[in-house]
Order: structure tokens, then sequence, then C-alpha cells
């Protein structure tokens, strides 16, 4: 299947830094990205739909200006948590959309942010 | 909008033995797509089995097959002859294919399978 990488795979934080996060297609172009959130033992809840060359669209209650996405190209998006918090604190997912494989996403290997 | 429910939490299973995880799911819409994934420990999320709604033949991956009765919306997984590796947790998913959000994953809440030795 198609490869989706994220970078960092781990990262601690002081409160009120910034931090970014990338998530790249390795071998497909992903013209949709998903960034997703997930609390200890719980599901994956999606904070935004990612298009290449366009703005992000935010879920329900997402602050669009703490989680700034950017989706420069076909295999890169970027999430990054502004004047981060302890409660931003969570294991962040993207998966891109690669249309030719019958609209399935594929999901990167994960970030987990600790803000201290 | 897609709800998604699973309403076993955990379950567990006896190594080569046969279980099956359920998964109902309510929609308005008439194509849609249906998924099964894994997430193991290390938290990379791997897709299990896909079924498309206007197919009625079930979909298979050699172990893994599910039982799909699109009336009733409902979508289980059934996982034969369990491996120790097959531990980990399970999302029912669903993805509109048309409209507004669509491609979107609508997940469950999970069902953390172990499979015993």
């Amino acid at each position: 299947g198609a490869v989706v990488s994220q970078h960092p795979s781990r990262v601690i934080c002081k409160s009120g830094t910034s931090v970014k996060i990338e998530c790249r297609s390795l071998d497909f172009q992903a013209t949709t990205m998903f960034w997703y959130r997930q609390f200890p033992k719980q599901s994956l809840m999606l904070m935004a739909t990612s298009n290449e060359g366009s703005k992000a669209t935010y879920e329900q209650g997402v602050e669009k200006d703490k989680f700034l996405i950017n989706h420069a190209s076909l295999t890169l998006s970027t999430l990054t948590v502004t004047s981060a918090h302890p409660e931003d604190s969570s294991f962040y997912i993207c998966s891109g959309l690669a249309a030719l494989s019958y609209n399935e996403q594929f999901f990167g290997p994960g970030t987990r942010l600790t803000v201290l | 909008a897609q709800t998604v429910t699973q309403s076993q939490p955990e379950m567990s299973v006896q190594e080569a033995e046969t279980v099956t995880l359920s998964c109902t799911y309510d929609t308005s819409e008439n194509n849609y797509y249906l998924f099964w994934y894994k997430q193991p420990p290390s938290r990379q999320m791997i897709l299990v089995i896909r079924q498309e709604a206007y197919k009625q033949q079930n979909a298979t991956e050699n172990r893994f097959s599910v039982n799909f009765q699109k009336a009733a919306k409902s979508f289980s997984l059934k996982i034969s002859d369990s491996q120790l590796g097959d531990t980990a947790m399970y999302f029912c998913a669903f993805m509109k294919s048309s409209g507004a959000g669509s491609y979107q994953l609508t997940f469950g809440k999970g069902t953390k399978l172990s499979v015993i030795p």
C-alpha cells in the first residue's frame, strides 16, 4: 500500500511555544489530506480536511487560528499547533487520500505531542 | 450526519478461534464505503477490509470477512483462526462517496481485541 510519513514521531515542548508536524505522502499524490486527534483509549476525531492549494476546512469546535494547516504541495501537509497548552497534548495522525486507490485513506504513524 | 456505533468496548478470543466484532451505522446516504481498521500498540492505522455499499457480496480478505447488512445498517467483522498478532484496537469507519464531506472517515469508538494464547 501507499506510504505516509509523519515527522516528528514525538515532541515535547513548553507551554506557549508552537510546534509544527509534517505529513508526507511518499509514493502517491494526495490532493486531500486529513488531520485527526486521538486521546488515550479513544477513537480518532477529525480535526480538519486539507486540500492542496486551498484553505483547510475545520470541523466544528476546532480553532483554526490555533491549529494552522498548510497543504502547499501534493505530497506535503503541515499542522502547526500555535501557543500550545497542556490540554493540546495528544496523538495527532494524518492521512492522505489516494484517489487512484478507490478513495482509501492511508495513515501516517502519528505524532505524540506533550506540552509541559 | 453519520454515526458509527461499536457496542463492544473489549473482547477476547482464544488463539485459533473465531471472533466477530459488531458495528452499526446510521446514514441517509445510499452510496458509501465501510471500513474496518486495526490499530495495534504501535498506533499505526492499518486497513483490514473495505466494503462498497453498492456491492451485495460480502468482502473477504484471507482470515477476515464481513457480514454487511445494508437494510439493517450493520457491518460486522469476523476474524477466523485468530492469531496473537491480531491483538489490537479495531475501528469501524464510514465514508460517504459524494456531496459535502465526502471521503471523510467517521469512526466508531473502537473495540479492543485481545487474543489469548
